[in-house]
């Protein structure tokens, strides 16, 4: 199957600070991506999804200034949380897939920890 | 609107034993429906899907769900239960080949010897 990848796999941060999280798709090209946060032994919830030269389209509940999204290549988008609290911290999943797949790919998710 | 119910947040057996996790949708038009699988602190492995063919589906590592419209449901089974099945499975529905997912709650499979 198709690979994403997504780095860093752990971040810790302090408490104001902007982190960048990547999800690459390794050997396909990813018209749609899509983010996701999960809180510990909870379910993945939907933040956004992010088509590739365009404007993410972000979830009701999901602060757009807060969560910014860039999807500049077919191959990559990017998941800043700018003014980090210890409120964001979570597990962040990216996944990827191409229209013609009904197939999503997930990356290996990114602990988020904000001190 | 989509959701997915799995009854059940945990589900106990020994190695060997079945497996039965359950899984209910609601959709207002032909779902798709997926069972993915999490180990810790890792990203979702597909497991299986079913996409408008065989309402019996069969997945990776022995699993195998079947559709069945009448009773919305999306049962996941294994005949017999190995350790390294222990993990978070979470079932998914999108309506048909779109973008979003809506995962359930996810059910935490653990596995005794």
């Amino acid at each position: 199957g198709a690979v994403v990848s997504q780095h860093p796999s752990r971040v810790i941060c302090k408490s104001g600070t902007s982190v960048k999280i990547e999800c690459r798709s390794l050997d396909f090209q990813a018209t749609t991506m899509f983010w996701y946060r999960q809180f510990p032994k909870q379910s993945l919830m939907l933040m956004a999804t992010s088509n590739e030269g365009s404007k993410a389209t972000y979830e009701q509940g999901v602060e757009k200034d807060k969560f910014l999204i860039n999807h500049a290549s077919l191959t990559l988008s990017t998941l800043t949380v700018t003014s980090a609290h210890p409120e964001d911290s979570s597990f962040y999943i990216c996944s990827a897939r191409t229209p013609e797949n009904t197939e999503a790919f997930f990356g290996q998710g990114t602990r988020l920890t904000v001190v | 609107a989509q959701s997915v119910t799995q009854l059940g947040s945990h589900v106990s057996v020994s190695e060997g034993a079945l497996v039965l996790l359950r899984c209910n949708y609601s959709s207002s038009v032909p779902p798709y429906l997926f069972w993915y699988v999490q180990y810790p602190n890792q990203g979702l492995q597909l497991l299986l899907k079913y996409t408008s063919a065989a309402t019996l589906v069969k997945g990776i590592n022995g699993f195998e769900a079947e559709f069945k419209k009448s009773e919305t449901s999306f049962h996941l089974t294994k005949p017999s239960a190995h350790m390294s099945d222990a993990a978070e499975y979470f079932c998914a529905v999108s309506e048909g080949n779109t973008d979003k997912l809506i995962f359930g709650t996810g059910t935490r499979l653990q596995v005794f010897p």
